[in-house]
Order: structure tokens, then C-alpha cells, then sequence
């Protein structure tokens, strides 16, 4: 069964600490591995798309990577406006769907 | 260029009511995907279409259903409400739906009681 797990579920960190979130994922067939940031009572906003193993993407102070197992979002001195939840998805081989994991949370105090 | 637009974003329904959500994608996207978004369950995906057909439903029960229609904009509609329907509705749409990047929107907050 193709299943995303993310960690840790919450993550609290001061201003300017540099972290890394992780996504786990076991799948038949990777088509896509999308990262979005979802702030309380909003829908999901895209950050970055992943398609293949080595492949990094950066945008701000959020930096991205892939391998065949595993993604992670690198946070390089964060701001407290950078506390969100922030979602790893999966799109599988031949499935017009994404597969969410549970998200982390992270709040970056000042 | 206009984001994806959800309405209403507020809803409070009756057991045993029926709702309908609607979506405007992206001018241009042709795939219009829903997801439910609870605290216990997270995201899961509901359905998705693509040009007006259905190509791919989640594990939901019947009470679920959507459509597409012709200049791509989307309604969900939700059946016989029970209070556990009560969730975060989300649209995304894309170009094409398959590894294209997609778009939320702000979503429909439904509260049954």
C-alpha cells in the first residue's frame, strides 16, 4: 500500500534555527512528490514539485530534496512568518490523485 | 491570473441535509480535483475530473458525488449529511491532473449539527 509519513509531527524552533522536515515514502511507482505550506483555515499553497532522486529545488529560505526513499525541506534561518504546517504529497504512477501525509507543524518563535 | 475560487466558504447544515460546493479553477486548468481535510484524517482525496469524466474516486461512500462541465468548473455535492461529514473541503486544480502542479483553493469550512 503506498503510504507517505512525515516527521516530526510538530516542530518549534527560535528565529534563525536552521531545521530539516522529512517525508517518508513507500510507493508502486513515483510520479511526483509535491511540498505545500497550509496556514490555519486556508487550503494548501504549492511550493515545490520533486520528480526524480537527486533533485533539489530552492525558494526563499526553503530548499527541497529527493531521494528514492525519502524528501526533505530544509528551513535555513527561519522567520516566525514561516510557521505553518507544511505537507509532502505523493503522486502515484497511473492515480490522478495525491496522496497527503499528516503534515508538520511548525512554529518559529521570535 | 485569478487562483482557484471555492463558494460558499462557509456552510452550516443539518443532519440529513444535502450541500453543494462549488469550484472555479485556474483559467486554463482542465483537472479539478476535491479532498477532504479533517483533524484526525488529514487530506484524503475524494474524486477527480478531467474534461467533464471522472477518472478517479477516492474511498468514500455514495453520498459523495461531483461533476465537471464543459468550461471546467466543478460542484461536489454531499447527501443525507451526518455529523462526521462536518470538515475542511478542498479543490485543487491543474493542467492535466497527472505530476502537473496543483493549486487549492481557500476551501469550504462545513459544519453539520
Amino acid at each position: 500500500e503506498d503510504q507517505v509519513t512525515q516527521s516530526p509531527e510538530a516542530l518549534r524552533l527560535q528565529e534563525g534555527e536552521s531545521s530539516s522536515l522529512n517525508c517518508s515514502y513507500t510507493v508502486s511507482g513515483l510520479r511526483g512528490l509535491f511540498w505545500y505550506r497550509q496556514d490555519p483555515g486556508k487550503g494548501p499553497e504549492f511550493l515545490f514539485t520533486l520528480y526524480s532522486a537527486g533533485e533539489e529545488k530552492e525558494k526563499e529560505r526553503l530548499k527541497a530534496t529527493l531521494t528514492k526513499k525519502e524528501s526533505f525541506l530544509h528551513i535555513t534561518a527561519p522567520k516566525p512568518e514561516d510557521s505553518a504546517t507544511y505537507l509532502c504529497a505523493l503522486q502515484i504512477q497511473g492515480a490522478q490523485k495525491l496522496v497527503f501525509g499528516q503534515g508538520t507543524r511548525l512554529t518559529i518563535n521570535p | 491570473k485569478a487562483g482557484v475560487t471555492q463558494t460558499p466558504r462557509y456552510l452550516i447544515k443539518t443532519r440529513g441535509q444535502q450541500v453543494t460546493l462549488s469550484c472555479s479553477p485556474i483559467s486554463g486548468h482542465r483537472s479539478v480535483s476535491w479532498y477532504q481535510q479533517t483533524p484526525g484524517q488529514g487530506l484524503q482525496f475524494l474524486f477527480e475530473y478531467f474534461s467533464e469524466t471522472q477518472r478517479n474516486k477516492g474511498n468514500f461512500p455514495g453520498r459523495f458525488s461531483g461533476r465537471q462541465f464543459s468550461n471546467s468548473r466543478s460542484e461536489m455535492n454531499v447527501s443525507t449529511l451526518e455529523l462526521g461529514d462536518s470538515a475542511l473541503y478542498l479543490c485543487a486544480s491543474s493542467q492535466t491532473g497527472g505530476g502537473t502542479e496543483a493549486f487549492f483553493g481557500q476551501g469550504t469550512r462545513l459544519t453539520v449539527v
